[in-house]
């Protein structure tokens, strides 16, 4: 398996554009996580999903931050509009299953907002 | 909700000798702990996890954890440190049938020859 694959590997975009980040999470895998990781605040977690349904949001920053799994091998996040302090690392993860199971972390996507 | 804490942003060891990366937790039930590395430029890879049973686990590359309910750690050691172990380590948690995965701060590992 290829493990879990994020594109772009790097991102540089001006301030206002329209940010999309894509993962594809492990075949079989039914959780799907994103987080962002900055000096500042560390790995934190935005949102993630159970079965293609996102279960808990409440990491993502605000409204110009949406994600998106419309199946089981696809997932977005979106920025729009995006600002420089979105510049970060962002990761996204797959785990077989709920509670005890651990994380595939893919490479990760370094945003740099201009 | 659970939550971890890595008390040390930095920790130092010269190769050869033990180490040990401190993490505590919080939770409301049952907690499943793990320890991840990340090396520069990739992402988290797993290096072990604590789930029931014997307290002192034992992972990838020479590393062990010992669960402490008691002290609610679960600190990441090492006998003998080698150059190549220098990397961020995060302790991370999760409640049993929830979901969400807590990441703690990070721990800069630094093995000097």
């Amino acid at each position: 398996d290829a493990g879990v694959i994020q594109s772009p590997r790097h991102e540089v975009t001006e301030m206002g554009q329209e940010v999309t980040l894509r993962c594809k999470p492990i075949s079989g895998h039914n959780s799907l996580f994103w987080y962002r990781q900055t000096m500042m605040r560390g790995l934190e977690l935005l949102i993630y999903f159970n079965n293609n349904v996102p279960i808990d949001d409440s990491g993502m920053p605000e409204d110009r931050f949406s994600a998106k799994m419309p199946n089981a091998s696809f997932s977005t996040l979106k920025i729009q509009p995006s600002e420089p302090r979105d510049s970060a690392v962002y990761f996204c993860a797959s785990s077989p299953r709920a509670g005890v199971e651990k994380l595939f972390f893919g490479s990760g996507t370094q945003l740099s907002v201009l | 909700a659970q939550s971890v804490a890595q008390p040390e942003d930095q920790v130092n060891v010269a190769e050869g000798n033990p180490l040990t990366v401190k993490c505590t937790y919080s939770v409301s039930g049952n907690p499943y702990l793990f320890w991840y590395v990340q090396y520069p430029n990739r992402g988290l890879q797993f290096l072990l996890k604590y789930i029931t049973g014997d307290n002192l686990v034992k992972g990838s590359y020479g590393f062990e954890a010992e669960f402490n309910k008691s002290q609610t750690s679960f600190h990441l050691k090492k006998p003998s440190a080698l150059v190549s172990d220098s990397a961020l380590y995060f302790c991370a948690v999760r409640e049993y049938n929830n979901n969400d995965m807590r990441f703690g701060a990070g721990t800069r590992l630094t093995v000097k020859p």
